[in-house]
């Protein structure tokens, strides 16, 4: 099955840590990547791979995997970090997860 | 750094041909696939389709019969088009580069998006 599960809303404390999850059969076979979106801004990719950040995304973002589950971390939120989070596998997309920072 | 400019008509009437364009500037196109998405008002993200430099294309099954994608690999540049457009084609509509080898796999960069509203 190509779909991919997210919950809808998450919050966290400011400086707190939390994990964004997404679940999906196709977890097993491949990595997810991560992408965060704020209003009326295109996606930005945050995760991708086992564990790697691209070039500006900064080292509180951490991605990890364990059979059809695939996890974004941010250890120590903050304020800027409240976005929409979306997970992919392949082409297909989760349904994003809302986050916000308390 | 590649970055990936786009641009089309942002306003069509029912049963009109969406058309869109994203340029490649500052990267290769060779290697990858280019891709097109798409997000509704207060919605999440659906992959429309994707094509590489030889012209080989995979479409979203649920728009398949309505999607054309199409490149230009002198000016590097890829195109969508969606014909009999409806309401329910409004959305923001994003071109990416897709990079997949083996299980790793992302969409990176994106264009800046552009607003197609569907509207008689």
């Amino acid at each position: 099955s190509s779909e991919l599960t997210q919950d809808p809303a998450v919050s966290v404390a400011l400086g707190q840590t939390v994990r964004i999850t997404c679940q999906g059969d196709s977890l097993r076979n491949y990595y997810a990547s991560w992408y965060q979106q704020k209003p009326g801004q295109a996606p930005v990719l945050v995760i991708y791979g086992k564990d790697n950040r691209p070039s500006g995304i900064p080292d509180r973002f951490s991605g990890s995997s364990s059979g059809n589950t695939a996890s974004l971390t941010i250890t120590g939120a903050q304020a800027e970090d409240e976005a929409d989070y979306y997970c992919t596998s392949r082409v297909f997309f989760g349904g994003g997860t809302k986050l916000t920072v308390l | 750094q590649v970055q990936l400019q786009q641009w089309g008509a942002g306003l069509l009437k029912p049963s009109e041909t969406l058309s869109l364009t994203c340029a490649v500037d500052g990267g290769s196109f060779i290697g990858y696939y280019w891709s097109w998405i798409r997000q509704p008002p207060g919605k999440g993200l659906e992959w429309i389709g994707e094509i590489n430099q030889s012209g080989s294309t995979n479409y979203n099954p649920s728009l398949k019969s309505r999607v054309a994608i199409s490149v230009d690999t002198s000016k590097n540049q890829f195109s969508l088009k969606v014909s009999s457009v409806a309401a329910a084609d409004t959305a923001v509509y994003y071109c990416a580069r897709f990079k997949g080898f083996g299980i790793n796999n992302w969409f990176d960069p994106w264009g800046q998006g552009t607003l197609v509203t569907v509207s008689s």
